[in-house]
């Protein structure tokens, strides 16, 4: 079992639609960092959030973590071809180590 | 400025052989990370310096990998006896400070092959 659940793992929608993905775990966590990987390339940090019920934005993103800091969500708002990639959420487990989930493939279609 | 570079971008070896990954972090970051990437998986943590030192290697699979990070810069990820499993795209991370504290700056990876 992951410590991290990504959904969905895979999206493929067109240009203009808005999505949501997901992250979530039975754990509680200080703090959770949303990546964007593009093919051939290192995961690139988005945000990190930190509060509970926290919600950032970054031009068309919009990351929420939830009340419990169990969870959370990135939503995007009329996707652009620009923003197809992997969607990485990840967390420090107390220390040095950064666990990731598996990601969510998102692709955006001209 | 020059971002984390990683040599070779791609290696193909044959299963028995072994292998050396290079990492060279941005300069003066003093926390270095590896990790391993399966396909369709995100990053898997593997190891992490701070300064000379492996401060965590509990990510290690096994005694046939093996890092080093001498003069606190550059770091190698050796890899003895490879296997058909070690296929994957190993990654390194460089930051200002460890601990989880500091944003992580990726490079973009070494895809390993083995035959």
């Amino acid at each position: 079992t992951q410590l991290l659940e990504q959904s969905p793992q895979f999206l493929s929608i067109q240009e203009g639609e808005n999505l949501t993905v997901y992250c979530n775990s039975s754990s509680v966590f200080s703090s959770l960092q949303w990546y964007r990987q593009e093919p051939g390339e290192g995961p690139v940090l988005l945000v990190t959030v930190v509060t509970g019920g926290e919600v950032k934005k970054l031009k068309r993103l919009t990351f929420q973590f939830g009340d419990a800091r169990k969870d959370s969500s990135l939503h995007i708002t009329a996707a652009q071809t620009g923003d197809t990639g992997l969607y990485l959420c990840a967390v420090n487990t107390g220390g040095f180590k950064t666990i990731f989930g598996a990601g969510t493939r998102l692709f955006v279609k001209a | 400025g020059a971002g984390v570079s990683q040599t070779p971008s791609n290696k193909v070896t044959e299963k028995g052989k072994y292998v050396e990954l290079r990492c060279d972090p941005i300069s003066g970051h003093t926390a270095l990370y590896w990790y391993r990437q399966s396909l369709g998986q995100g990053p898997e943590f593997l190891i992490y310096f701070q300064g000379t030192g492996a401060a965590d290697d509990s990510g290690l699979p096994n005694d046939r990998f093996f890092a080093v990070r001498p003069e606190g810069s550059v770091s190698t990820l050796k890899i003895q006896r490879t296997e058909r499993g070690d296929s994957a795209v190993y990654l390194c991370a460089s930051s200002l400070r460890g601990g989880g504290g500091g944003t992580q700056y990726f490079g973009p990876g070494t895809r390993l092959t083995v035959l």
